[in-house]
């Protein structure tokens, strides 16, 4: 069955340094989409990064960046120079159906919550 | 452009009472996308509605039920409350270009938080 893990409930990072935040996931499916949001405290998922499964290379959207090993099966998000403003909880996501679906279903991980100190 | 809006942000039912919450999507999308947020379960996709249509459907019970307007606007009905369905629900709305390659992204609402005593 479809499953992402986030396995860091809880990270910290000192502002200005990177930080990697982990996720891996399980499909049957040759073709998805996987997908990071960011959750502040007051409550709105917002959009940060998206990464197709036949995508030769690693999406970067500004300071993010996907590191992306399909045959390890993990998505893991980097963030580089931290804000403060990057406090949140991080959530993973994946589409399946393949590329060419555009369903509103994701399957969600628990998500990492991010403390970025000054 | 105006995002996602919810209505109402913020409510308390007691057990046994119905609930209606209401989604305006961005201006032109045609996909309404509903999810529960929870502590426990985290994240669960309710339903999505396309043209007015329900095209998919998650894993909850018949209280949850939803629909969509001919502008694209949604709402999602909860009957006879439990202590259980105490929860973030967040609206999603996205574009779908049929046959775009990549990414259809959900653009969500800010949520109703809703609290069953």
């Amino acid at each position: 069955a479809q499953k992402i893990t986030q396995t860091q409930p809880g990270m910290f990072v000192q502002e200005k340094e990177a930080v990697t935040l982990d996720c891996t996931y399980d499909t049957s499916d040759q073709s998805y989409g996987l997908f990071w949001y960011k959750q502040p405290s007051s409550g709105e998922m917002i959009f940060l990064i998206y990464q197709g499964s036949y995508d030769e290379q690693n999406a970067t959207e500004g300071r993010y960046s996907l590191n992306f090993q399909k045959a390890r099966k993990s998505a893991n998000l980097v963030i580089s120079a931290s804000q403060l403003g990057d406090s949140a909880m991080y959530f993973c996501a994946m589409r399946e159906g393949g590329i060419y679906n555009q369903g509103g279903k994701l399957i969600f991980g628990q998500g990492t919550e991010l403390s970025v100190k000054p | 452009k105006a995002g996602v809006t919810q209505t109402p942000r913020y409510l308390i039912k007691t057990r046994g009472q119905q609930v209606t919450l209401s989604c305006s999507p961005i201006s032109g999308h045609r996909s309404v996308s509903w999810y529960q947020q929870t502590p426990g379960q985290g994240l669960q996709f309710l339903f999505e509605y396309f043209s007015e249509t329900q095209r998919n459907k998650g894993n909850f019970p018949g209280r949850f039920s939803g629909r969509q307007f001919s502008n694209s606007r949604s709402e999602m009905n909860v009957s006879t409350l439990e202590l259980g369905d105490s929860a973030l629900y967040l609206c999603a709305s996205s574009l779908e270009l049929k046959g775009l390659l990549g990414a259809n992204v959900l653009t969500f609402g800010a949520g109703s938080r809703l609290t069953v005593l």
